[in-house]
């Protein structure tokens, strides 16, 4: 079946840039997501991409999408206290049964 | 901002009862989604709801499980007779389309006892 995975943690310190990396297996794959999740608390969608683009920046995120080797990827610049959170790789196609497929989390810890 | 709201935060319940998690989804979304994360383990798919009945679901979704949308705005989860390994955070989720943009709430953390 479908198969998203992530490095578990990742240490940087702030003022720094953040690179969380995402591998996945399915070829179908349409959209590609990064969720964050702060302790206690839900999953918020920070950003997405269409399989069919190959990067998109949106403010301190930017995200790189490498089809071929099924590689993806979050960086976040300048990183701050505030984003010490776990970052999830999620990924949706249009086989059937396949709804959102999550990666496992990669913690951030940012130090001051 | 619009946003995915469940109650309760927190529900704890003993083995073998019923409970129910109640979600209110972002009112215009037409797809909803109720996912599972258990304690240091991956956000698992249960189920996904379109046009009043179940469009997908997983293995996980069994007889225990059911999912209703009683009125206009409410999307609830039943388990009927909890297990220990039912103890999770259950996140509900919406999206205007299939598969794209999903939303999702705060989460109920389930603790079977």
């Amino acid at each position: 079946g479908e198969d998203v995975e992530q490095s578990l943690f990742l240490s940087v310190r702030e003022g720094d840039s953040s690179v969380i990396n995402c591998t996945y297996t399915d070829s179908s794959s349409t959209y590609l997501y990064w969720y964050k999740q702060e302790p206690g608390a839900g999953l918020q969608l920070l950003t997405y991409i269409f399989s069919n683009m190959d990067m998109k920046q949106d403010q301190r995120l930017t995200v790189l999408l490498n089809k071929k080797d099924k590689h993806l990827s979050l960086r976040i610049a300048d990183t701050q206290t505030g984003d010490s959170a776990i970052y999830f790789c999620a990924e949706s196609g249009f086989g059937y049964g396949q709804n959102f497929v999550f990666g496992p989390g990669t913690r951030l810890s940012a130090l001051p | 901002e619009p946003e995915v709201t469940q109650t309760p935060s927190h529900q704890v319940t003993q083995m073998g009862q019923e409970v129910i998690l109640r979600c209110v989804p972002i009112s215009n979304h037409l797809y909803f989604y109720w996912y599972r994360q258990i304690l240091g383990q991956k956000v698992e798919f249960l189920v996904s709801f379109y046009n009043n009945e179940i469009s997908e679901k997983s293995e996980i979704f069994d007889d225990q499980f059911s999912v209703e949308r009683p009125d206009g705005s409410n999307f609830t989860l039943k388990i009927r007779s909890t297990k220990l390994e039912d103890s999770a955070m259950y996140f509900c989720a919406s999206s205007l389309r299939q598969r794209t943009e999903a939303f999702f709430g705060q989460g109920t953390r389930l603790t079977v006892v």
